[in-house]
């Protein structure tokens, strides 16, 4: 059982939006702006999104983007693409023994 | 561009110790600011923190694994390693290596998948 809970699975359309959640407790998420965002595609490794709950490296499409409210973190990507076909893991720094934990991810589908 | 490469056998039999080199180029490790970490993916499954290592030297692992890994540093290769032992068919996943700062991972090696069997 992973520590951030996230849906298994959403979809949408091209061009739709989508949201996913990922939601902590106050010991991690709802204590600290430390979450991160990660993309897997099929086969490959994760690739950082976002971090610091909104921020986007360089090269990201300001199609994904963060927030935050309370215990939750969500990653909403606009205008989806077919290439935004993957799993998506969310990640925050955490006052518990380990000091980061993950989310068990959410596997999003393009229709 | 810093990118980082696992290397190691892809099996290893049951009570045998696992040992993963994970070698960085376009940076170096001993250049600071950021942590050179291990973590692992069970086939499937979501991510799991093994720990991290400073150039240094300082470590820190997860508790839930601490008795069994050991994190190095080679900065002269330019090189962090791992090693988990006693290993059992639960240790069977997909072994990155990652760049980290602030429990954010920045940059992740390709990973490697190790096969824990007899």
């Amino acid at each position: 059982q992973s520590a951030l809970t996230q849906p298994p699975s959403v979809s949408g359309s091209p061009g739709q939006s989508v949201t996913i959640s990922c939601t902590g407790t106050s010991s991690d998420v709802g204590s600290y702006n430390r979450v991160s965002w990660y993309q897997q595609p099929p086969g490959t490794a994760p690739k950082l999104m976002i971090y610091e709950v909104s921020n986007r490296p360089s090269g990201v499409p300001d199609r994904f983007s963060g927030s935050k409210s309370g215990n939750t973190a969500s990653l909403t990507i606009s205008g989806l693409q077919a290439e935004d076909e993957a799993d998506y893991y969310c990640s925050s720094y955490t006052s518990s023994s380990t000091p980061v934990v993950f989310g068990g991810g959410t596997k999003l589908t393009v229709l | 561009q810093v990118q980082l490469q696992e290397s190691g056998p892809g099996l290893v039999k049951p009570s045998q110790t696992l040992s993963l080199t994970c070698t960085v180029s376009g940076g170096s490790i001993s250049s600071g600011g950021y942590y050179w970490s291990w973590i692992r993916q069970h086939p499937g499954k979501g991510l799991e923190w093994i720990g991290y290592i400073y150039y240094s030297g300082s470590t820190y692992y997860n508790p839930s694994l601490k008795s069994r890994v050991t994190i190095s540093v080679d900065t002269s290769k330019n090189q962090f390693s791992l090693k988990l032992s006693s290993v059992t068919a639960a240790d069977t996943a997909v072994y990155y290596c990652a760049r980290e700062s602030e429990m954010i991972v920045f940059t992740w090696g390709q990973g490697t998948l190790v096969t824990v069997s007899s």
